[in-house]
């Protein structure tokens, strides 16, 4: 089975860096995937990590270790408009690429 | 580019009755589309997972014969939900693959359904 674990809400200070950890526990691993949604609006893709290590992309940085099940997400100088869910999703699949999602992290930037 | 759309954005539909969702990749050949249901402050669930040509494979827990799923070419995948129920009511998102080896998945705006 898959069991993706993620906090379920975070809130951070405008300008201030923010890290949201998410757990995993599948059958098979493919890669992670981390996801932004705006409330009301379908998921927009931020990052995949596959290997160990991290990945950085402009303000967003991910984090992968397969051996600890563990990634997370770093988002910094935190802007009003970052407030959103955060999605964890984990591939373990061969062929296609089927996604299993964490409950998300509903992150509120405060001024 | 990797641009897919869904319509409509939003229906409200009578129980008992039947509502289509289409979902299309504009600019790109879609091997493989996924849908999924969200519920109001849950995350995404895979309801199935369609390849052009063949029929839809099926996550455990979904009814085939509820929600079915039409894969025709390789820009259009329709879901219909029939009979709905007020439990349909939920917020449904296709995404779409290039190819069945491509990992990312372009995801759609989304439908809310609303069946009363």
């Amino acid at each position: 089975g898959q069991n993706i674990d993620q906090p379920t809400e975070m809130t951070a200070t405008e300008g201030a860096i923010v890290q949201i950890n998410c757990t995993y526990q599948t059958s098979g691993f493919n890669g992670l995937f981390w996801y932004q949604q705006h409330a009301g609006e379908a998921p927009t893709f931020l990052s995949y990590n596959v290997l160990d290590g991290l990945e950085e992309k402009g303000r967003f940085s991910s984090f992968l270790s397969r051996s600890k099940g563990y990634s997370y997400l770093l988002l910094k100088e935190l802007q009003m408009k970052d407030s959103a869910s955060y999605l964890c999703a984990v591939t373990s699949g061969a062929g296609s690429y089927q996604l299993t999602f964490g409950k998300g992290t509903k992150l509120s930037v405060i001024p | 580019g990797a641009v897919v759309s869904q319509h409509p954005s939003w229906v409200i539909c009578k129980s008992g009755t039947s509502v289509k969702i289409e979902c299309r990749s504009l600019d790109f050949q879609a091997t493989t589309m996924f849908w999924y249901r969200q519920f109001p402050k849950q995350s995404l669930m895979l309801m199935a997972t369609s390849n052009e040509g063949s029929k839809a494979t099926y996550e455990q827990g979904v009814e085939k014969d509820k929600f079915l799923i039409n894969h025709a070419s390789l820009t259009l995948s329709t879901l219909t939900v029939t009979s709905a129920h007020p439990e349909d009511s939920s917020f449904y998102i296709c995404s779409a693959s290039r190819d069945r080896r491509s990992y990312e998945q372009y995801f759609g705006p989304g439908t809310r359904l609303t069946v009363t």
